[in-house]
């Protein structure tokens, strides 16, 4: 059992370039979720999903874009990335919104230069 | 709006040492109440909750009890070992949706052999 899976788990970029952070759940959980982790901060929701389709945003939602084509799948893209996007991102998944259990992937270092 | 405060780390104790690690809230209803914990190169997993006042979550040797008095929900452990050196969060939830979760900003704990 897999669980949450976040690629890539390290990424340099450069002010302006694009890309895409991959999650995976296997859990088959309708809820999904990216947050940014900040020194001194809690983790702050950018985006989230209840289910294939459905997309809202988070508390910090600019400069980031998603989708969620499948149950399973709840990519986050940078269009244009700046050096305040320079965190920690996690991926996390409920088995319902409802559900207050969340399951985390192992996090993306992020780097802009 | 709904806040966690948690205590400033990073917190260094001897093995077998008590721990507290204090964790304040604001909020205007009856959110419930957690502590994930986060090890070394890992994502975030739930340690315990508790959903009313009074009630006391456990895992792990781990405790905190829900005091509504006192807007509190402190993390102790008996005994620490050199394996509880991790990341510490606090949260609530105060409308049974994941996408509403509060982190607080997380107390590093670090256990001398």
């Amino acid at each position: 059992n897999a669980g949450v899976t976040q690629t890539p788990k390290f990424q340099v970029l450069k002010t302006g370039q694009s890309m895409t952070l991959q999650c995976a759940q296997d859990m088959n959980h309708e809820y999904m979720s990216w947050y940014r982790q900040d020194p001194g901060m809690g983790l702050r929701l950018i985006h989230y999903s209840v289910g294939a389709g459905i997309t809202d945003q988070g508390e910090v939602p600019n400069g980031y874009n998603v989708s969620r084509s499948t149950t399973e799948d709840f990519p986050l893209r940078l269009l244009s990335a700046a050096p305040s996007q320079t965190s920690v991102y996690f991926c996390a998944s409920s088995l319902t919104q409802g559900g207050e259990k969340l399951f985390f992937g192992s996090g993306t270092q992020l780097s802009v230069l | 709006g709904d806040s966690v405060t948690q205590m400033e780390g990073p917190v260094t104790l001897s093995e077998e040492a008590f721990l507290t690690i204090n964790c304040t809230y604001t909020a205007t209803g009856y959110p419930s109440l957690f502590w994930y914990v986060q090890y070394p190169g890992e994502g975030l997993q739930l340690l315990l909750k508790a959903t009313k006042a009074d009630d006391k979550g456990s895992n792990k040797g781990f405790e905190a009890t829900y005091r509504k008095e006192t807007t509190s929900f402190h993390l102790e452990k008996g005994s620490v070992q050199v394996s509880d050196s991790a990341v510490y969060f606090c949260a609530l939830s105060e409308y049974s949706s994941a996408s509403k979760i509060i982190f607080g900003s997380g107390t590093r704990l670090s256990i001398r052999p």
